[in-house]
């Protein structure tokens, strides 16, 4: 059972590019969350989704950054006309339900370097 | 709405010497607490949780952590550490908030363990 999948690994953007962080969830899991983890910092709730249906884009900036997490296919973060403040590791977790002592299994990240 | 504090945000530590590592929390509604490791470059993996019964949580590389209701805190300790033990670990926490299995991060505290 692969684990959570995220491509590209690193990332290089121009400013004012479009960066598209992709993340395939574990098999068997329908709850996928995205975080960011700016340098010296900790993980950063940005959105949570189930298939379709975005549950909770709370800690999604109001401007330029977009998620989805279509019926089929992987859960897609979308940044667009890049800043370098968005230079940041983009993580994503995925688990099985909304329990709330269920475990989110992470990918290994996606390091977005805005030049 | 739920915080973690990470006080020490490095600890340097010989090998085979024993460590602690301190996380405090605030949040106004139950909780459930989690340890996670990060290595350079990768992505983090859960180390150890919280969910209910005993208070004193092990993983199986000999961490432990007890949760302490009154104090607010759960506190990573290891009687011996390892050169393999160097990396980032994270205290985080989720609860009945409605996001499902929404983590909220500190800061990071990173281990350095040195011969």
């Amino acid at each position: 059972n692969a684990g959570v999948m995220q491509n590209p690994r690193h990332l290089v953007r121009r400013r004012g590019q479009e960066a598209r962080l992709r993340c395939s969830p574990m098999k068997g899991h329908s709850h996928v969350y995205w975080y960011r983890q700016l340098p010296e910092e900790g993980l950063k709730f940005m959105v949570y989704l189930q298939k379709e249906n975005i549950i909770d884009e709370s800690g999604m900036p109001k401007e330029r950054f977009s998620a989805e997490f279509p019926k089929e296919g992987p859960s897609i973060l979308r940044i667009q006309q890049v800043v370098r403040g968005d230079s940041a590791a983009y993580f994503c977790a995925s688990s099985p339900g909304q329990g709330y002592s269920t475990e989110a299994f992470f990918g290994q990240g996606t390091r977005l370097t805005v030049v | 709405a739920q915080s973690v504090t990470q006080l020490d945000s490095q600890v340097p530590v010989f090998e085979e010497a024993p460590v602690e590592l301190r996380c405090n929390y605030s949040s106004s509604v139950s909780v459930y607490l989690f340890w996670y490791v990060q290595y350079p470059n990768q992505g983090l993996q859960l180390l150890l949780k919280y969910l209910s019964g005993s208070t004193l949580v092990e993983s199986i590389n000999g961490f432990e952590a007890e949760f302490n209701k009154s104090q607010t805190s759960f506190h990573l300790r290891k009687p011996s550490v390892h050169i393999s033990d160097t990396a980032e670990y994270f205290c985080a926490v989720s609860g009945f908030t409605g996001g499902g299995n929404k983590l909220t991060f500190g800061t990071g505290t990173q281990l350095k363990v040195e011969l």
